[in-house]
């Protein structure tokens, strides 16, 4: 099976504007979880989507949305952005119904850098 | 709120040695622990996952322990190569629905 699939891998914005990322998790799971990373804060959970559900988020500003559609494929949006925003931003996919009593498997990452 | 502490200094061993990497929790023990290993420019990968009620669990030459008296997590590396060398990251979750809170890592290097 194909893992994770990130795209774009990097990705470079101004302040002020928005982007989109997106996420392919392996066929046939149904729960996307996206993380940022941060040389300061580390990995910090976002969301999780589950059947086009949000079922948990982080502590997080409202700049940072997402979603998931019926393929499971899932899109994270960061509007407004601002310099604190530069990271590597992470998806995981996992199976089953549950979540976190599952492996998480990650894809590579988008780099988003904020100038 | 919950903190993880792990080393943030890296653990430097000789090949052939055991690496032991700790993972300390405050607060209430969570229900699942994982640990991760990552390389530079690339995601985390799953190694072990461990519930509450298992003490121990091993993988090849890995093995996670779990002492929810001492709020900690040990994990294992028997026989290092330097093809070990990475950031060791462990994850707890309180329940399968709550989210996963992540260390901040422990880097081991691996020497020949």
């Amino acid at each position: 099976k194909a893992g994770v699939t990130q795209t774009p891998r990097y990705l470079i914005k101004t302040r002020g504007q928005q982007v989109t990322l997106s996420c392919s998790p392996i066929s046939g799971h149904r729960s996307v979880s996206w993380y940022q990373q941060t040389p300061g804060q580390g990995l910090q959970f976002l969301f999780e989507y589950f059947s086009e559900t949000q079922r948990n988020k982080g502590n997080f500003p409202g700049r940072f949305s997402g979603r998931q559609f019926s393929n499971s494929r899932s899109e994270m949006n960061v509007s407004t952005l601002e310099l604190g925003d530069s990271a590597l931003y992470l998806c995981a996919s996992s199976e089953g119904d549950g979540t976190f009593n599952q492996p998480q498997h990650f894809g590579d990452g988008t780099r988003l850098s904020i100038l | 709120s919950q903190k993880i502490e792990q080393n943030s200094e890296a653990l430097n061993i000789q090949e052939g040695k055991t690496a032991t990497l700790t993972c300390n929790y405050t607060n209430y023990s969570p229900a699942y622990l994982q640990w991760y290993r990552q390389d530079p420019g690339r995601g985390p990968v799953f190694l072990l996952l461990i519930r509450e009620n298992e003490k121990e669990k091993r993988k090849e030459r890995l093995k996670v322990t779990f002492d929810t008296t001492l709020k900690q997590s040990l994990f294992h590396i028997t026989a290092s190569q330097p093809a070990d060398s990475a950031t060791y990251l462990c994850a707890l979750a309180y329940d399968a629905g709550n989210m996963l809170t992540f260390g901040g890592g422990t880097r081991l290097m691996v020497k020949p």
